[in-house]
């Protein structure tokens, strides 16, 4: 039973740039939710995704974005890229009730030059 | 807002030795609580959850107990072992009908030398 596979999982880019990360959730899950994990820190939540709208974010500026596709991918979208945006990007997924938890993928280590 | 403190690593332990790693919170409501690990290079496992309080989560050893009195949820474990090296995160976040987002502490990296 594949996991949360998230792609590409390195990738660097320059200033001012503009990325798109990828994430495939668990099978039989419906909800998405990205993560970005600075250095030495934990996790801090971006948004969250369920049935291709956006249910919840946190304090994030609105150069992140992201989208749902029907079969509950999802993207997260980073534009005018600020090297404070070097992180791990997490995407976990999980059900709407959350009764099977939170599945999280390896991420994608993003680095701006 | 809701907040995590964990206890500031790094923490170095000799193989077979008690673990104890400090987690506080602050939140509204009922929150759920989690401790998350995560190995080097890879993304975050749930170690153990409990949804109310009294609730002691378990699992490979490891043992935390949900306390609303002192709005704590420790983690222990008996006899840590050199594959327990990892940094592990104290997590919550707004548990049934509450919000969804969760809320993590800054980790603690554990380091067992044989």
């Amino acid at each position: 039973d594949a996991g949360v596979t998230q792609s590409p999982t390195h990738l660097i880019k320059t200033r001012g740039q503009q990325v798109t990360l990828r994430c495939s959730p668990k099978s039989g899950h419906d909800t998405v939710s990205w993560y970005q994990q600075a250095l030495g820190q934990g996790p801090q939540f971006i948004f969250q995704y369920y049935e291709e709208e956006e249910r919840q974010r946190g304090n994030f500026p609105d150069r992140f974005s992201g989208h749902q596709f029907p079969n509950y991918s999802s993207e997260l979208n980073v534009n005018a890229l600020l090297l404070g945006d070097s992180a791990l990007y997490l995407c976990a997924s999980s059900l709407i009730d959350r009764e099977d938890g939170y599945t999280f993928g390896s991420g994608t280590r993003l680095t701006v030059v | 807002g809701d907040s995590v403190t964990q206890m500031e690593g790094p923490v170095t332990l000799s193989e077979e030795a008690f673990l104890t790693i400090n987690c506080t919170y602050t939140a509204t409501g009922y929150p759920s609580l989690f401790w998350y690990v995560q190995y080097p290079g890879e993304g975050l496992q749930l170690l153990l959850k409990a949804t109310k309080a009294d609730d002691k989560g378990s699992n490979k050893g490891f043992e935390a107990t949900y306390r609303k009195e002192t709005t704590s949820f420790h983690l222990e474990k008996g006899s840590v072992q050199v594959s327990d090296s990892a940094v592990y995160f104290c997590a919550l976040n707004g548990g049934k009908g509450g919000s969804e987002k969760l809320v993590f502490g800054k980790g603690t990296k554990l380091t067992v030398n044989p």
